[in-house]
Parts: C-alpha cells; structure tokens; sequence
C-alpha cells in the first residue's frame, strides 16, 4: 500500500481482555518495528522485525506482550490480559533498512484499557 | 533512564521568525539522528536527519546542528510557518553501518506557530 496501515484506530477493551493490533506495512519494506507512546511519555521501542523474524525484541514490558510477522508483511502485536497500564497509542513503523533512512508510521492504534 | 531528552515540552513562535528545539543526548555511541514532525491523529514522520560525521545539515526551512562535544543537537526552522505546528520528536541511534540499529526517542516539544 502507499503507507503503513494500522488497526483498529481505536481499542477500548476491558480490563483483563486479550487484544490483537495490526500492521500492514509499506509493500517491500523487509523491517518492521513498533513503538508505544504512553500518555506524557516518548515513543517506546516494543521490537523490531527483519522479515519474519525478530532479533530485538528487546522492548516488549512483560511476557502478556508478543508479536508476529508473517509473510514478510503483516504484523500483529497481542497482548494478553491488559492492564490499565497497557493504555497507550501503539505505532507500527516500516523501512527499507535501519535508520538512515527514517521510519515510515502509521496513525497507530490507541489502546484504552478500563 | 532517558537517553535522549526533549527538555522544553512546548515551544511558541511567531510566525515568519526561527524555531529553535533542542535535544540533549547522554549515549557517547549514538552516532546518527532524525528529527521527526507529528500532527494529531497521525504518525510521526521523518522530517531531518544528521550523521556524526556532519555538524550542520540543512534542507529547505529545516537545518540541524550537531555539537559531539555538548551532546545536544538543535533543528531550526526559518521562517516558520502555521502549518509547523505540530510535536517534534528526537531520535537518536548506534551503529550508522547500516542495517538495524534501535532508534531511541525523545518526548517531544510541541511547536505552536502563531499567526
């Protein structure tokens, strides 16, 4: 697609509940990365795909957080039994390669867990 | 901890004069760093970067500096425009070898242009 699509835009679930995000990045991109940003806070590095697979996964909070990739395209981030903590807009971001080229975002999916 | 720090949350210009936002960096391996601009609603979006190697790049309105020494690095924007406001984001990573290097944030300043 012209640019890295995210959903849902918006997530309100329960505490407790288990939610999927998806991202389907820019055709061709091979890395894939995603980011938090809580309120008042940067952007939070979760992990990072390179294909399929995930060398840094250094980010992600806690073990109720993980992510796939599949196909070399589409992501999906889960996480299991949310948290009021878990509350936050979610971003997915492609690129050709690392950073010198800079990151393409999405819009991101803002997560609120009640 | 904070690597990279936006330490003015928001920023207020007349519009047509220079914006000036700072960041602070503590990381002596960060060797590479991007200025990223987001609107509300939207995903950041890669406005500027700069390589260790430089101390000043410039491209249109929007110039970075680069001091190693202070470990801080400024974008300007001259002259500044209403459609400039937004947050700006600072980004900094280790390893300009190509390939992946994790890019650290900052906590953005938001920019507000004054007509």
């Amino acid at each position: 697609g012209a640019g890295v699509s995210q959903s849902p835009s918006n997530k309100v679930t329960e505490k407790g509940k288990d939610v999927e995000l998806r991202c389907d990045p820019i055709s061709g991109h091979t890395a894939l990365y995603w980011y938090r940003q809580s309120l008042g806070q940067g952007l939070e590095f979760l992990i990072y795909f390179q294909g399929n697979s995930a060398p840094d996964k250094s980010g992600l909070p806690s073990d109720r957080f993980s992510a796939e990739r599949t196909g070399g395209s589409v992501s999906t981030l889960t996480i299991q039994r949310t948290q009021q903590e878990d509350s936050a807009v979610y971003l997915c971001a492609s690129s050709f390669q690392g950073a010198y080229y800079g990151y393409t975002f999405g819009s991101g999916t803002r997560l609120t867990v009640v | 901890d904070q690597q990279v720090k936006q330490n003015s949350p928001s920023l207020s210009v007349q519009e047509g004069r220079i914006s000036i936002l700072n960041c602070d960096y503590t990381n002596s391996m960060f060797d590479y760093f991007l200025w990223y601009k987001k609107y509300p609603a939207e995903g950041p979006t890669f406005l500027i970067s700069i390589s260790s190697i430089k101390d000043k790049n410039e491209d249109g309105r929007f110039t970075v500096f680069l001091n190693k020494s202070a470990k801080h690095l400024s974008l300007h924007i001259v002259p500044s425009q209403p459609g400039d406001s937004a947050v700006y984001f600072c980004a900094a990573s280790a390893g300009a070898t190509g390939g992946y290097q994790k890019v650290t944030f900052g906590i953005g300043t938001k920019l507000q242009v004054i007509p």
